[in-house]
């Protein structure tokens, strides 16, 4: 079955730059994207990418797709303190409708000050 | 915004007892699903719903649960007699169902805590 993988650690310090990775196994993912849970938190949605799209920029963000490796990747620039969470990405195919989302482990994101 | 809403943020329930966990979808969504996430784990689908019935569903979905849409708004998920196992946090979900894309809000979540 489809199967979603990351990193489980990073640590950044303030100011630099994160790049999160992820790679997928379904070669028919249509849709990929990030999600944000903080501590205690919910799901909130950051991003994503249709799989036509080589690259997406959205202030901070930047999404990096490379189809023919399967690889996904999230840069966060000028990394806060703010930005410690633990980020999934998620895959899904909607040729039909309600197909559910495939996710990763997670990837915990330290900030150091 | 509109967001989906969850209820009750935690749930405390004795083993072999029934739980109802509470969801209003985002409005004009169609599509509405269940997730888990077991402490330290992956998040997991569990079913999806669309049109007053089940369009798919996990094997961790098996016969102690089941989903309903009792109204207008809401949509629940039941288990029946719980486990320890069942113990997780719950997410709900809705998406328009547009062709062409999914993109699925999420609540906050609800923990459940089975004693």
């Amino acid at each position: 079955g489809e199967d979603v993988e990351q990193s489980l650690f990073l640590s950044v310090r303030e100011g630099d730059s994160s790049v999160i990775n992820c790679t997928y196994t379904d070669s028919s993912s249509t849709y990929l994207y990030w999600y944000k849970q903080e501590p205690g938190a919910g799901l909130q949605l950051l991003t994503y990418i249709f799989s036509n799209m080589d690259m997406k920029q959205d202030q901070r963000l930047t999404v990096l797709l490379n189809k023919k490796d399967k690889h996904l990747s999230l840069r966060i620039a000028d990394t806060q303190t703010g930005d410690s969470a633990i980020y999934f990405c998620a895959e899904s195919n909607p040729d039909n409708y309600g197909q559910n989302f495939v996710f990763g482990p997670g990837t915990r994101l330290s900030v150091l000050p | 915004e509109p967001e989906v809403t969850q209820t009750p943020s935690h749930q405390v329930t004795q083993m072999g007892q029934e739980v109802i966990l509470r969801c209003v979808p985002i409005s004009n969504h169609l599509y509405f699903y269940w997730y888990r996430q077991i402490l330290g784990q992956k998040v997991e689908f569990l079913v999806s719903f669309y049109n007053n019935e089940i369009s798919e569903k996990s094997e961790i979905f098996d016969d102690q649960f089941s989903v309903e849409r009792p109204d207008g708004s809401n949509f629940t998920l039941k288990i029946r007699s719980t486990k320890l196992e069942d113990s997780a946090m719950y997410f709900c979900a809705s998406s328009e169902a547009k062709l062409g894309t999914n993109i699925q809000y999420f609540g906050a979540g609800t923990r459940l805590s089975v004693l």
